[in-house]
């Protein structure tokens, strides 16, 4: 069965610097991957997912992720974060036979001013 | 188009009893799936069902069970409640299909058991 793992459970940035998240995977075959993002009190909100093709996935928000499969990682990056980015962030895989989506720990996200 | 909605929000419940969780999905979307957010445990998967089929299933007890109707609305329910069903349940829906299919999430229903 697929799993992700998110190193970091927690990091803090200065607001205008840039971010980068880990997530690193596990998975047989060729994954779906995604990244979503989910604010205190709320359900969870896509950023990006990859499925095939460049391995450099622009998101909302100005995230983008990169997918390297020699490393099974699909790195989370903003090259300037803002004060709203605080969040808890969620990397996540799935098969392509079935919707059984795996989810990482998250990662909480505080962006300092 | 309308999003996933959940009912109820919040609900609060005594160990023992049992309660049924309800998701609206966005309208045209045949897979819904379930899962529960916990601070010790994450999210967790708990099942997927497309067309009225339960597709697949979590590492949940069977006091977790749920179903889908004609109209794709799904409801979860859960019997003879434990403290540790105390938990934020999230439902998703997504076209389906495939893993690939993005999976749009509900507000979720947060469940207090005392």
């Amino acid at each position: 069965a697929q799993s992700v793992t998110q190193p970091d459970i927690h990091i803090t940035v200065s607001e205008g610097a840039s971010l980068e998240l880990r997530c690193n995977y596990s998975y047989g075959a060729t994954p779906y991957l995604f990244w979503y993002v989910q604010s205190p009190g709320q359900g969870l909100q896509l950023l990006l997912k990859y499925f095939s093709g460049d391995t450099l996935v622009q998101g909302i928000k100005g995230f983008e992720a990169e997918f390297k499969r020699s490393q099974s990682s699909f790195n989370l990056r903003k090259p300037s974060v803002h004060w709203s980015d605080a969040a808890e962030y969620f990397c996540a895989v799935a098969g392509y036979n079935n919707n059984d989506m795996r989810f990482g720990a998250g990662t909480r996200l505080t962006v300092k001013p | 188009k309308a999003g996933v909605t959940q009912t109820p929000r919040y609900l609060i419940k005594t160990r023992g009893q049992q309660v049924t969780l309800s998701c609206s999905p966005i309208s045209g979307h045949r897979s819904v799936s379930w899962y529960q957010q916990t601070p010790g445990q994450g999210l967790q998967f708990l099942f997927e069902y497309f067309s009225e089929t339960q597709r697949n299933k979590g590492n949940f007890p069977g006091r977790f069970s749920g179903r889908q109707f004609s109209n794709s609305r799904s409801e979860m329910n859960v019997s003879t409640l434990e403290l540790g069903d105390s938990a934020l349940y999230l439902c998703a829906s997504s076209l389906g299909g495939t893993g690939g299919n993005e999976q749009f999430f509900g507000p979720g229903t947060r469940l207090t058991v005392l």
